[in-house]
C-alpha cells in the first residue's frame, strides 16, 4: 500500500527542538522529493521545504532557515523534520507530502499529520 | 507569490454547482493545484496543472484558468464534499497556498 506514515504527537516546551518522522512504503522512496508543511490550528497550509531522499539535497523556506533541518535514512525509507528553538506559535499539525511525477509536481500523497504542541 | 481565494466560506445545497476562485499576485502559468481537506484529515490532491483531474477524483470536480485567475468547480455538490478547499502555486519558491474556502452543506 502506497502511504506515508508519520510519528506521533509531541508536546514540547518553548526553546526546545522537535523531530518528526515520515516513513514511506509501497513506492521507491528515493524516486520522489518529500516536502514538509504545517497547519496551525484553524489556519491554512504553510510550506517549510523539501528534501530529495536520493541525494539528501534540501531547499528550505527562507522563513525557517536556521531553525529547520530535513534529513533522511534510505535504509529505513524515512524522512525527518527537525525544528529548533520552538515558540508557542509553532504549535501546528506538521505534514510530509510526496511531490508527484505529474507535470507540475503537485503533492499526490500525504502523511496523516503530526500534532506538535509548544507550551510551557 | 500571494494567492487570494474567494469566497472564504460557502453555504450551499446538495446538487448545486459550486465555483471557487483563486487569484495569483503574478503570472503562474498553469502551475496551480487544488486540494480538498476534510475535517481532521490531510489534504487530498484534486486538480493539478490548473485543469487536470488527479486519478481517482470524481469527474464532478473540474479546474480552469491560467496566468493569474483560476477556478475550481464542483458541478453537482454531494454531501461528502463538505470540506475546505485550497489552491497552491508551484511556480516558484516559497510554495504558497490560498487561504482556503470552507464549503458547508445547507
Amino acid at each position: 500500500q502506497v502511504q506515508l506514515v508519520q510519528s506521533g504527537a509531541e508536546v514540547k516546551k518553548p526553546g526546545a527542538s522537535v523531530k518528526v518522522s515520515c516513513k514511506a512504503s509501497g513506492y521507491t522512496f528515493t524516486g520522489y522529493y518529500l516536502h514538509w508543511l504545517r497547519q496551525a490550528p484553524g489556519q491554512g497550509l504553510e510550506w517549510l521545504g523539501w528534501i530529495s531522499p536520493n541525494s539528501a539535497g534540501t531547499t528550505y523556506s527562507q522563513k525557517f532557515k536556521g531553525r529547520v533541518t530535513m534529513t533522511r535514512d534510505t535504509s529505513m525509507n524515512t524522512a525527518y523534520l527537525e525544528l529548533s528553538r520552538l515558540r508557542s506559535d509553532d504549535t501546528a499539525v506538521f505534514y510530509c507530502a510526496r511531490e508527484g511525477s505529474n507535470s507540475t509536481h503537485a503533492f499526490d500523497l500525504w502523511g496523516q499529520g503530526t500534532m506538535v504542541t509548544v507550551s510551557s | 507569490i500571494q494567492l487570494t481565494q474567494s469566497p472564504s466560506f460557502l453555504s450551499t445545497s446538495v446538487g448545486d454547482r459550486v465555483s471557487i476562485t483563486c487569484r495569483a499576485s503574478q503570472d503562474i502559468s498553469s502551475y496551480l493545484a487544488w486540494y480538498q481537506q476534510k475535517p481532521g484529515k490531510a489534504p487530498n490532491l484534486l486538480i493539478y496543472a490548473a485543469s487536470t483531474l488527479q486519478s481517482g477524483v470524481p469527474s464532478r470536480f473540474s479546474g480552469s484558468g491560467s496566468g493569474t485567475e483560476f477556478t475550481l468547480t464542483i458541478s453537482s455538490l454531494q454531501p461528502e464534499d463538505l470540506a475546505t478547499y485550497y489552491c497552491q502555486q508551484l511556480k516558484s519558491y516559497p510554495l504558497t497556498f490560498g487561504g482556503g474556502t470552507k464549503v458547508e452543506i445547507k
